[in-house]
């Protein structure tokens, strides 16, 4: 059983450039998360998917998009890379939307290197 | 609002030793409480849970205690060792959808 799967893990872009994280779980979550990891800061929330079609901003949207394909796929698109962007980015996902009982199961991160 | 704190780091512990790791949060309503472990490199996943205040989560030794009265989360071991060093995240949901994060905790347990 796979999980959370996150590609790349490892991406190094140039300022201005574009790109997209995949994210994809085999377990057959409604909701679905993307975070970012940057020192001395813990885990932002970017955006997240609470059910198939559904998307929503959390604490740091600016500059990010999303798309969740279906309910197995959410991805995250930076149009126009900048420097501030340089972290590790992180998918994660939830059984049910709206229980605030059950777990985030997170993917092994996906490390941001932008020029 | 949401929100939680835990103590800073890094935190370095000789093996053996009793590990604390304090976190406290503000909430609405009633909110499940989270600790979840990084190992270097990897993401983060599940240490414990509580759901309700006065419960008691536990895992591989560790520890912590809802409590409703103090707002605390508090991680506990009681005899750490080497494969325990990681960065600890405390963690809080309220209803809905979110998740907070503490900052994270890093711990290094040296022999």
């Amino acid at each position: 059983n796979a999980g959370v799967t996150q590609t790349p893990k490892f991406q190094v872009l140039k300022t201005g450039q574009s790109m997209t994280l995949q994210c994809a779980q085999d377990m057959n979550h409604n909701s679905m998360y993307w975070y970012r990891q940057d020192p001395g800061m813990g885990l932002r929330l970017i955006y997240y998917s609470a059910s198939e079609g559904t998307t929503d901003k959390g604490e740091v949207p600016n500059g990010y998009n999303v798309s969740r394909l279906n309910k197995r796929e959410f991805s995250l698109r930076l149009e126009s890379a900048a420097p501030s962007q340089t972290s590790v980015y992180f998918c994660a996902s939830r059984r049910l939307g709206g229980e605030n009982t059950g777990e985030l199961f997170f993917g092994e991160g996906s490390r941001l290197t932008v020029l | 609002g949401n929100s939680v704190t835990q103590m800073e780091g890094p935190v370095t512990l000789s093996e053996e030793a009793f590990l604390t790791i304090n976190c406290t949060y503000t909430a609405t309503g009633y909110p499940s409480l989270f600790w979840y472990v990084q190992y270097p490199g990897e993401g983060l996943q599940l240490l414990l849970k509580a759901t309700k205040a006065d419960d008691k989560g536990s895992n591989k030794g560790f520890e912590a205690t809802y409590r409703k009265e103090t707002t605390s989360f508090h991680l506990e071991k009681g005899s750490v060792q080497v494969s325990d060093s990681a960065v600890y995240f405390c963690a809080l949901s309220p209803t809905g959808n979110q998740f907070y994060f503490g900052t994270g905790t890093s711990l290094t347990v040296i022999p």
